[in-house]
């Protein structure tokens, strides 16, 4: 079974804080990175997908960046909003077998309060 | 309505009784996928699917079974409910392009008394 880390757990901020979280994953065997974002009572939607080593990505405030070398990922979110809190899911994709088989971190929970 | 589609969206069943879940998608998507969600573990994989008449075994298969007869439908059926199957279900499906990025359906809530 895939060792697939996130810190922290949960996280409460105010709005207009920026905040990011980690994602840690095995540095071998490597295909993709994804990150979901998951509201409350919805399923969860990609927010990127990531297949290179320095790979950084952009939607809007939210930002993150890739290092399969070491095995890590960071979100972040620049002035947070009410909106953004959700549980923020990592889940790693490896070589080998199908590439397309997620296995995903327990997620992180972020609150913003306005 | 397109996109993908879970169905029931919420059941209680009893011990030992046969249950299948349903999932639906429009995408002509190849590749489905079955995960449950519990406190403290997050999503984890039961079954997936590569295509049609191909299926292989996820995380926590035990007492799951599955089928892909169709490209669109991919059921997972409970042979004989327990209660530690009590959990948020969720269908997803993916191109297997652009690093596979997964859609998701709105989840099936099943309780096993």
């Amino acid at each position: 079974i895939l060792n697939v880390e996130q810190s922290p757990q949960s996280l409460h901020v105010q709005e207009g804080d920026s905040t990011n979280f980690t994602c840690s994953f095995p540095s071998s065997n490597f295909y993709a990175l994804h990150w979901y974002r998951w509201e409350t009572a919805k399923s969860p939607e990609a927010l990127f997908v990531m297949t290179l080593n320095g790979d950084e990505k952009k939607k809007g405030r939210i930002s993150a960046t890739l290092n399969t070398k070491e095995g890590y990922s960071y979100l972040y979110i620049k002035g947070s909003q009410p909106e953004d809190s959700a549980t923020y899911l990592c889940a790693f994709a490896g070589s080998g077998g199908s590439n397309y088989k997620l296995t995903f971190g327990k997620g992180t929970l972020l609150t913003v309060n306005p | 309505d397109a996109g993908i589609t879970q169905s029931p969206r919420y059941k209680i069943t009893e011990t030992g009784r046969q249950v299948t879940l349903m999932c639906h998608q429009t995408w002509s998507h190849s590749y489905m996928f079955w995960y449950r969600q519990d406190l403290g573990h997050g999503l984890r994989l039961i079954y997936y699917s590569a295509a049609a008449d191909i299926t292989d075994k996820g995380e926590v298969s035990d007492g799951y079974v599955v089928s892909r007869s169709k490209t669109e439908n991919f059921p997972l059926t409970l042979e004989s409910a327990t209660r530690s199957q009590t959990s948020v279900y969720f269908c997803a499906s993916t191109l297997a392009s652009r690093g596979g990025e997964q859609y998701f359906g709105p989840g099936t809530r099943l309780t096993v008394t």
